[in-house]
């Protein structure tokens, strides 16, 4: 089985802040992939990263990083000096090989706020 | 680039009557999915398709339909709308997850906005 948890529902932050959006999946597959994806409230979910199990170095783009380490089963997402078009919510998805068809498993969300 | 386009943004029909969403994509992607999203629930898998006529229910597919007779359309349908269908509706599609190690990004269309008065 599957599973994602994003334990943030909501977070707020003024602008120029850090934040680190955490994602927390369980799998029994040994190999899978992490993704995340943005949604602006304009309603479409933007691709951002995808990640397979075996690739544990963290990335760097511009602003934004990502934190993946498979002790802790966990894949977060840190902006740095926040924007307030960087308001949406996020989504951290999972598929694995024992998926069906690549479908994937998205957790809830985490609504980040970014204040002026 | 990907496009995925839903009919409409914003939906408003009647309990009970029978509701077509639709969903075009342009990139000749065999998987194609609809969800839908709910406050604090985040997205649901309805049902999803990885051929033409070809369908496979997700997680939540009571009340739901779906038909898929051609590559580039699929189309989600409520037999008899009821007020808890009331939701956003999100369409994605990718390519073929031939072997794993081409696990492809799903693309998702602006959405749909459904009140079911």
């Amino acid at each position: 089985a599957q599973k994602v948890t994003q334990a943030q529902t909501e977070i707020s932050v003024v602008e120029k802040e850090d934040v680190t959006l955490d994602c927390v999946y369980e799998t029994r597959d040994t190999t899978y992939y992490l993704f995340w994806y943005k949604q602006p409230p304009s309603g479409e979910l933007v691709f951002l990263i995808r990640r397979n199990s075996f690739d544990e170095q963290n990335e760097i783009s511009g602003r934004y990083s990502w934190n993946f380490q498979k002790s802790t089963s966990s894949f977060n997402f840190t902006i740095t000096a926040s924007q307030v078009v960087d308001s949406a919510v996020y989504f951290c998805a999972l598929t694995g090989r024992g998926s069906t068809l690549g479908r994937l498993y998205f957790g809830r969300g985490t609504q980040l706020t970014v204040w002026p | 680039d990907v496009k995925v386009t839903q009919s409409s943004r914003y939906l408003v029909k009647r309990t009970g009557e029978k509701v077509f969403l639709e969903c075009v994509q342009d990139m000749d992607h065999e998987n194609m999915f609809w969800y839908r999203q709910d406050p604090g629930l985040g997205l649901r898998l309805i049902y999803f398709s990885y051929d033409v006529k070809m369908k496979e229910k997700g997680d939540i597919p009571e009340g739901y339909s779906v038909s898929r007779e051609k590559k580039e359309r699929f189309s989600l349908i409520l037999e008899s709308a009821s007020t808890n269908q009331t939701s956003m509706y999100l369409c994605a599609s990718s390519r073929p997850t031939t072997s794993f190690s081409s696990n492809q990004p799903q693309h998702f269309g602006d959405g749909t906005r459904l009140s079911i008065l």
